[in-house]
């Protein structure tokens, strides 16, 4: 049974720094990796999406990287703002299936 | 686009009531449906996938008989709870998939249910 962890469970930064979002999982045989942005009391917004094949994407300030043989991926964010502050989740899906496996989140909190 | 919506983002239900949430794919049409339960500090927990025109498939542990889920059309999926109780309270989440594109969903955002 495919485990999402992730770890800070909870980040407190001030404005500007760059950090680090980990998540790592239990089985290997993932068919993609997802970043996703959950504000508190809303839905989710996807940030990112890496394919099994790929090792890393980027979007504006974020940088998604994949090492699916370890089972990690990583999300950096640059030169963080107030607004960057939420919770991210990061997801994994198993190949021939829709579903997605989510972690508990890093609850982020960018200080100005 | 590929917005999804929820209705409604708040309920408070005396225990023993039925409450149904609506899921719908404003802008695009969904052939499958998901939905999600979510506690407090919890990670997103999938319930059923939901597929239009036939029935859905629950996750192991979910009672369908107590979450009945109705996909009728391309645009909108029904989660009811039927006869809820304090325990199911709880931040119930859709998502829906684009017909034709297995990659990505596109999330709603999310009814919070309160079971008195």
């Amino acid at each position: 049974k495919q485990e999402v962890t992730q770890i800070p469970a909870a980040l407190s930064v001030p404005e500007g720094e760059n950090l680090v979002l980990n998540c790592s999982f239990t089985d290997s045989a993932i068919y993609n990796l997802q970043w996703f942005r959950q504000d508190p009391g809303k839905g989710l917004t996807s940030l990112l999406l890496i394919q099994s094949s790929q090792r890393e994407q980027t979007s504006g300030r974020l940088n998604a990287s994949l090492d699916k043989s370890s089972g990690r991926s990583t999300l950096y964010i640059a030169a963080s703002q107030p607004g960057d502050s939420a919770t991210y989740l990061c997801a994994v899906s198993q190949g021939g299936s829709e579903k997605l496996v989510f972690g508990k989140g890093t609850k982020l909190t960018v200080n100005p | 686009g590929a917005v999804v919506s929820q209705h409604p983002s708040r309920v408070i239900c005396k225990s023993g009531t039925s409450v149904k949430i609506e899921c719908r794919s404003l802008d695009f049409q969904a052939t499958t449906m998901f939905w999600y339960r979510q506690f407090p500090k919890q990670s997103l927990m999938l319930m059923a996938t939901s597929n239009e025109g036939s029935k859905a498939t629950y996750e192991q542990g979910v009672e369908k008989d107590k979450f009945l889920i109705n996909h009728a059309s391309l645009t909108l999926s029904t989660l009811t709870v039927t006869s809820a109780h304090p325990e199911d309270s709880s931040f119930y989440i859709c998502s829906a998939r684009v017909a034709g594109i297995t990659d990505t969903q596109y999330f709603g955002p999310g009814t919070r249910l309160t079971v008195l």
